[in-house]
């Protein structure tokens, strides 16, 4: 059974950079399977960031990808989440998933809030 | 706002049906299968009906999932109080490339 788990700091400054990484285990972060990023602001709805496929090929939304970069460690089995100059509508909770197909999320992070205030 | 639409709230009373609908268009509903997740407050979405209609092993049967043209439904007979969660639709996007979310509906148990 895959699981996932996030880390990294839970406070960011403004314009500075939100980076995170999610710790792979029971599974493979080589495996065929590609790897999402998934936010949700305090009481709000979910928000796809991005996913990187085995191969290394990335896929972004739009309204994020000029300041976002997913990538994954093979020696450390984990993904990482890059999010550059960051505002206070970046404040969320970050989860990593595992998609099956498409929109299929069998497997969830148990999450991380990050706020974005001085 | 979000790209699928789902009422912001429901309710029922234990032993009710209810149903929470998600409308979406042909670049999303109208051409993929769709998903529905359950969360409980401070807790990750956990996958509830995927493929429109189809339960992942351990969800109760009380839970299931339609979808018709452009729009999908969440039906959940014999209401309990531990149904009492968010729920919100998936499906992938054509436009996004990505996979859209609906906006989420507060499920209450009177």
């Amino acid at each position: 059974q895959v699981q996932l788990q996030e880390s990294g700091p839970g406070l960011v400054n403004p314009s500075g950079t939100l980076s995170l990484t999610c710790a792979v285990s029971g599974g493979s972060v080589s495996s065929r399977n590609s790897w999402t990023w998934v936010r949700q602001p305090p009481g709000k709805g979910l928000e796809w960031i991005g996913e990187i496929y085995p191969s290394g090929t990335t896929n972004y939304n739009p309204s994020l990808k000029s300041r976002v970069t997913i990538s994954v460690d093979k020696s450390k089995n984990q993904l990482s989440l890059n999010l550059r100059s960051v505002t206070a509508a970046d404040t969320a909770v970050y989860y990593c998933a595992r998609p099956s197909a498409g929109a299929r999320f069998d497997h969830w992070g148990q999450g991380i809030l990050v706020t974005v205030s001085s | 706002q979000s790209v699928l639409t789902q009422p912001p709230s429901a309710s029922g009373t234990p032993g009710q049906r209810v149903t929470i609908s998600c409308s979406g268009s042909s670049s999303n509903i109208g051409r993929y299968t769709l998903n529905w997740y359950q969360q409980f407050p401070g807790t990750a979405p956990k996958l509830l009906i995927y493929s429109n209609n189809q339960r992942p092993s351990g969800v109760p049967d009380r839970f299931s999932g339609s979808k018709s043209g452009t729009s999908a439904s969440l039906a959940i007979s014999g209401l309990q109080s531990e149904d009492e969660a968010d729920y919100f639709c998936a499906a992938w996007d054509d436009i996004l490339n990505g996979p859209v979310f609906g906006g989420g509906t507060k499920l209450t148990v009177l």
